[in-house]
């Protein structure tokens, strides 16, 4: 699976747009991005995934480069239960066949 | 709630110990993943089953074993423990149909807190 990059922290305020970069300049043409988040000591959580289209859910937003190499998770309007550790991960989608490496990810601080 | 359990919550042992963590994943839901999550170490992944069948493994040490049963819970054993192996595990789910394109969203359970004393 391919190698990602984020930044170690991040802080938002509450109400605004929380942007969370990830680097992932070695993905294959197969490999899908995909975002957990994990809220202190919980399992973690599935928020969204793509491939090359930028993508929505009720969660977030997931806007993937032209050339692959980067994203950007995008929380709308933070709130405080929006702090957690965010995880971007690629990998093939097959889930019989391939698995999850997390990395460190980004912790993200939302203040009041 | 992600519809995944695991039991039980809290651990408290001794090194030298064996014990047992139990998952039942979601209904439906064909793949069982284990991971261990410690303060040095991050989450790390240790091992998959697919409909009973061992499907994938990670960095499992050997005195770590797994398996999941017919009705598709799975059991993680832990044995001759150490202090080191006091951790956060957690066991995900996913449909994993193989030959269906799945898209790796995996359910994860609350975790089980194992104290290793």
């Amino acid at each position: 699976d391919a190698k990602t990059t984020q930044p170690p922290s991040m802080d938002c305020a509450e109400g605004r747009a929380a942007n969370l970069p990830c680097n992932h300049s070695t993905i294959s043409g197969n490999e899908y991005v995909y975002w957990y988040r994990q809220i202190h000591s919980q399992g973690p959580q599935y928020i969204i995934h793509g491939l090359k289209n930028n993508e929505t859910n009720e969660m977030a937003s997931l806007i993937i480069t032209e050339d692959r190499k980067s994203s950007t998770l995008i929380l709308p309007h933070a709130t405080l239960r929006d702090t957690a550790v965010y995880y971007c991960i690629v990998s093939f989608p097959f889930s019989g066949y391939s698995t999850l490496t997390f990395g460190k990810g980004t912790m993200l601080l939302v203040s009041p | 709630d992600s519809g995944v359990t695991q039991t039980p919550k809290h651990l408290i042992t001794a090194t030298g110990q064996r014990v047992t963590l139990r998952c039942s994943p979601r209904s439906g839901d064909l793949s069982v993943y284990w991971y261990q999550q410690s303060l040095d170490q991050g989450l790390q992944f240790l091992i998959q089953y697919y409909n009973g069948e061992e499907r994938a493994k990670g960095n499992i040490l050997e005195r770590f074993s797994a398996q999941q049963f017919p009705d598709l819970h799975s059991e993680l054993n832990l044995s001759s423990l150490e202090l080191g192996d006091s951790a956060l595990y957690f066991c995900a789910s996913s449909l994993g149909l193989a030959g269906v394109y799945s898209y790796n969203e995996q359910f994860f359970g609350p975790g089980t807190r194992l104290t290793v004393l």
